[in-house]
């Protein structure tokens, strides 16, 4: 089975900086799925960036980017020119990928999650 | 679009009792998957319907169940309900098909039931 770890519960920053909140995970597959996910106060659970395993090339979105490294099972996710409203619960997490017959569909593997705090 | 639709946003049982909750997708997408959010838990996998099938199950008692209609609307169900069972309720849906890379889709999320035991 797979695992995600968050080892840090609680983050902050100053508005315009830059921090880095970390991912390990744990699996024997060779393809998957990768996600960072936002939860802010208000619950609703936003996808702010994903990465196949089988690119080398790293993700990036506007401000922020990931640093994927396979070999080590890390994926951590830098938010660059941090926002107040960036403040949010980030979580890792792991998919499988689809196949017939499999047992990972729509399964979502989550971390424990980072509470990220953009302070003024 | 309208994005996925969970209700009630908030319910208060008793312990014995039995809820259902329910969560209709976006349009046109199959699939329905539901997660429970505890404090001490985190987020844990329920289940997964995909056409009106459970393709996937976590590890939850059988006091969980759920079902999809034809329409792609998801219930899910918790019979004799436990203190423990307080917890946000997450449904996501996606249009991920058999053999479908998920890339190609997005889990969206609903705004959650949040449930309390009392």
């Amino acid at each position: 089975a797979q695992t995600v770890t968050q080892s840090q519960p609680e983050m902050s920053v100053q508005e315009a900086e830059t921090v880095t909140l970390s991912c390990t995970y744990d699996t024997s597959e060779n393809n998957y799925y990768l996600f960072w996910y936002k939860q802010p106060p208000s619950r609703q659970m936003i996808l702010v960036i994903r990465q196949e395993a089988y690119k080398q090339q790293n993700a990036t979105e506007n401000r922020f980017s990931v640093n994927f490294q396979k070999a080590a099972k890390s994926f951590s996710l830098k938010i660059s020119d941090s926002q107040l409203g960036d403040t949010a619960m980030y979580f890792c997490a792991f998919m499988s990928p689809l196949n017939a017959g499999g047992t990972s569909y729509g399964k979502l593997t989550f971390g424990q999650g980072t509470i990220l705090t953009v302070h003024p | 679009k309208a994005g996925v639709t969970q209700t009630p946003r908030y319910l208060i049982k008793t312990r014995g009792q039995q809820v259902t909750l329910s969560c209709s997708p976006i349009s046109g997408h199959r699939s329905v998957s539901w997660y429970q959010q505890t404090p001490g838990q985190g987020l844990q996998f329920l289940f997964e319907y995909f056409s009106e099938t459970q393709r996937n199950k976590g590890n939850f008692p059988g006091r969980f169940s759920g079902r999809q209609f034809s329409n792609s609307r998801s219930e899910m169900n918790v019979s004799t309900l436990e203190l423990g069972d307080s917890a946000l309720y997450l449904c996501a849906s996606s249009s991920t098909g058999p053999g479908a890379l998920p890339m190609n889709t997005e889990a969206f999320f609903g705004q959650g039931t949040r449930l309390t035991v009392v």
